[in-house]
C-alpha cells in the first residue's frame, strides 16, 4: 500500500515563505508531485520530481529525496490568491494512478 | 475551452437511486482517470482507462460502481443504489503518454450529495 502525511495546516503573510513537508511510504516509487486546489476548485498540477533535487518553477520550488522518502514544495514571496490546499501525490510502480495525501491548508494573511 | 469536462457538476439524488455522470478528456488524451474525494481530504483513486481498455480498479469500486470508455473518447461513472457514504466530489482527470509521468488535467468535479 501507499501513504502520504503532510501537515494539515499552515498560516503565513503576504510575501513570507512557506514550506511544506510530504512523507510517503510507498511498495513502489516513480515520482513525487504537487497539486494546487482553490476552494470549489479543480486540483491543478504545479510539479513533479522523479530524481532526487530541486526543481524551480517560478514562485514554487519542489524538492525530493528518494533515500529519505521525502519531499517538500516551497512557495515564495507568498500572494493572497496562493491560499488553496496543497497535495502531494506519489505516482507508483504499479499503474498510472496518483495516490495523494490528505493536503495541506494554506491561508495567506495581509 | 479545450479543458476536460463533467457533467454535470452537481447531483442530488434520493438513497438507492442510480446516477451517471459522464467525463470528456481533453481531445486526443489516451489516458483518463476517475477519482473521489470528500470534504478536506485528498483525491483517492477510483480507476483507470487507458483508450478503451479499463487497467485498474480499486478496491474503492464496489460492485455498485461501473465505469466505461466505450470509444476511447468520453466515459461514464454509473453507481447503483446509491448510499448516503456515496457523497462526494467525483473528479476525472485525464493525460496523453505511453510511459513514464504524465501530468493529469483535472475536471471541475461533480458533486454528488446523497440525501
Amino acid at each position: 500500500g501507499q501513504s502520504l502525511e503532510q501537515p494539515s495546516e499552515v498560516t503565513a503573510v503576504e510575501g513570507a515563505i512557506v514550506q511544506i513537508n510530504c512523507t510517503y511510504q510507498t511498495s513502489g516509487f516513480y515520482g513525487l508531485s504537487w497539486y494546487q486546489q482553490h476552494d470549489g476548485g479543480a486540483p491543478t498540477f504545479l510539479s513533479y520530481n522523479a530524481l532526487d533535487g530541486l526543481e524551480e518553477t517560478g514562485r514554487f520550488s519542489s524538492f525530493l529525496s528518494r533515500s529519505d522518502s521525502y519531499g517538500y514544495l516551497l512557495l515564495q514571496e507568498l500572494q493572497m490568491k496562493d491560499s488553496a490546499s496543497y497535495f502531494c501525490a506519489v505516482k507508483g510502480a504499479a499503474g498510472n494512478k496518483l495516490t495523494f495525501g490528505g493536503g495541506t491548508r494554506v491561508l495567506v494573511k495581509p | 475551452d479545450t479543458g476536460v469536462s463533467q457533467d454535470p457538476r452537481h447531483k442530488i439524488t434520493k438513497r438507492g437511486q442510480n446516477v451517471t455522470f459522464r467525463c470528456d478528456p481533453i481531445s486526443e488524451h489516451n489516458r483518463l482517470y476517475w477519482y473521489r474525494q470528500t470534504l478536506g481530504q485528498g483525491p483517492e483513486f477510483l480507476t483507470y482507462f487507458q483508450n478503451e481498455a479499463q487497467l485498474e480498479k480499486s478496491r474503492l469500486l464496489s460492485d455498485r460502481f461501473s465505469a466505461e470508455r466505450p470509444k476511447g473518447s468520453f466515459s461514464t461513472l454509473e453507481i447503483q443504489r446509491t448510499e448516503q457514504g456515496d457523497s462526494a466530489m467525483y473528479l476525472c482527470a485525464s493525460s496523453y503518454g505511453q510511459g513514464g509521468y504524465n501530468e493529469q488535467f483535472f475536471g471541475p468535479g461533480t458533486r454528488l450529495t446523497v440525501l
